[in-house]
């Protein structure tokens, strides 16, 4: 079945420091890509989107690109700030409109000023 | 736009009990899926409601039952709860299913503690 791999946390980053969360899947077809974030205590938000191959989703300073060949949308930020401290997560979801997302297990960021 | 809403925030139950949790869609949403999450792990798919009726079902056992009303809001119901249910449970909603290129929007969640 479809499934999605993130790498381990948490990742601990001063501000301002380059962010890359790795993240690739396995999947039937040419799913749609997510990165949802969710701050201490709150539920899920979308952060950013892709929908097919090379497509680049972009959102708050945030960027992750769809890479077919590799099976991977990586999540990156140039510069983080405290108030990106949260837990990111990887997901797809079948682009026929279902709408059942299937997540990875998260990735902790921490920023420290 | 008030956006996906769910009640209650918090809820703490005892082993055996029974409890139902409540939740209103985005306006324009008419399908609603559940989740749970455990503690450190990601969002697990429960099932999907649509038209009033299950469409979608999650590996989660009988005791998680589900309903949605005409007005598209949902409750989901649990029975005999286990201290492993413990979780943060998520509501989802989206347009109606077949429309591409769009995404589920999520509420802030009810935590449940069984004790």
């Amino acid at each position: 079945g479809d499934s999605v791999t993130q790498m381990e946390g948490p990742v601990t980053l001063s501000e301002e420091a380059f962010l890359t969360i790795n993240c690739t899947y396995t999947a039937t077809g040419y799913p749609s890509l997510f990165w949802y974030v969710q701050y201490p205590g709150e539920g899920l938000q979308l952060l950013l989107k892709a929908t097919k191959a090379d497509d680049k989703g972009s959102n708050k300073g945030f960027e992750a690109t769809y890479r077919k060949e590799t099976t991977s949308f990586h999540l990156e930020k140039g510069s983080v700030q405290v108030s990106d401290s949260a837990v990111y997560f990887c997901a797809l979801s079948d682009p026929g409109g279902s709408y059942i997302p299937t997540f990875g297990r998260g990735t902790s960021l921490i920023v420290h000023p | 736009d008030a956006g996906v809403t769910q009640s209650p925030t918090h809820l703490i139950k005892t082993r055996g009990q029974q409890v139902t949790l409540r939740c209103s869609p985005k306006s324009g949403h008419d399908t609603v899926s559940w989740y749970q999450q455990a503690l450190g792990q990601g969002p697990q798919f429960i099932f999907q409601y649509y038209e009033e009726e299950e469409r979608q079902r999650g590996n989660f056992p009988d005791r998680f039952s589900g309903h949605q009303f005409p007005n598209y809001s949902s409750e989901l119901n649990v029975n005999a709860l286990l201290l492993g249910d413990s979780a943060l449970y998520l509501c989802a909603s989206s347009p109606t299913p077949g429309q591409m290129n769009t995404e589920a929007f999520f509420g802030q969640g009810t935590r449940l503690t069984v004790v």
